[in-house]
């Protein structure tokens, strides 16, 4: 069975430093690996995905992740924090092959201060 | 534009009543989900649908049940038997086949008062 690890259910940051959200996987063939925003009160919105392409996916508002299996991580990054991007972030995971499954972390809350 | 629709975004259930989270998509997908979401968490997978006339229990589905009578949607009721009903409901949908993520509607909240 999939799983995943968010370590750190908060991370702060200050606004324009870099933001480093952590995801670990475990996963006995190779996975398919998102990242999810959510904004308060509010569904979950697709960031990025990794479907066994280029490593090192972008997604939308500057952020992306690179994937490494040897450390079966998928870490979220974004060189420069803003205000907006305060919110809570999901990593999930699921199988490559059949149906499409979503196991999701428990997510990490990110704040940002001026 | 094609998305999801959860309605009502907010409701409040009396203790022993039986309440009823829609859940529409237009976006022709064969897979729809609900999971419910408490504080520190994450989201719990409640049941999920591949196609239309057939659904399979979550992780957490005592005390909930759905039905998938049309491809669009995908209502869920929260039973009386549910004992801690107050969270976050997020409705889901997907192409069936694995790769492409999930997307979601806006949510219910649901209170029992």
């Amino acid at each position: 069975a999939q799983s995943v690890t968010q370590l750190g259910s908060h991370v702060s940051v200050s606004e324009g430093a870099l933001v480093l959200l952590r995801c670990n996987y475990s996963s006995s063939v190779p996975p398919y690996l998102f990242w999810y925003v959510q904004y308060p009160n509010q569904g979950l919105q697709l960031l990025l995905k990794y479907t066994s392409a280029a490593t090192l996916v972008k997604g939308i508002n500057g952020f992306e992740a690179e994937f490494k299996k040897s450390e079966t991580s998928f870490h979220l990054t974004k060189p420069s924090a803003h205000m907006s991007d305060a919110a809570e972030y999901f990593c999930a995971v699921s199988l490559n092959t059949g149906f499409q499954k979503l196991v999701f972390g428990t997510g990490t809350r990110l704040l940002v201060s001026p | 534009d094609g998305g999801i629709t959860q309605s009502p975004k907010y409701l409040f259930r009396k203790e022993g009543q039986n309440v009823t989270l829609s859940c529409e998509q237009n976006l022709n997908h064969d897979a729809m989900y609900w999971y419910r979401q408490d504080p520190g968490q994450g989201l719990r997978l409640i049941y999920y649908s591949q196609i239309v006339n057939d659904f399979q229990k979550g992780d957490i589905a005592e005390g909930y049940s759905v039905s998938r009578e049309k491809k669009e949607s995908f209502p869920l009721t929260v039973t009386s038997a549910q004992k801690n009903p107050t969270a976050f409901y997020l409705c889901a949908s997907s192409i069936a086949t694995t790769g492409s993520g999930y997307t979601f509607g806006s949510g219910t909240r649901l209170t029992v008062v």
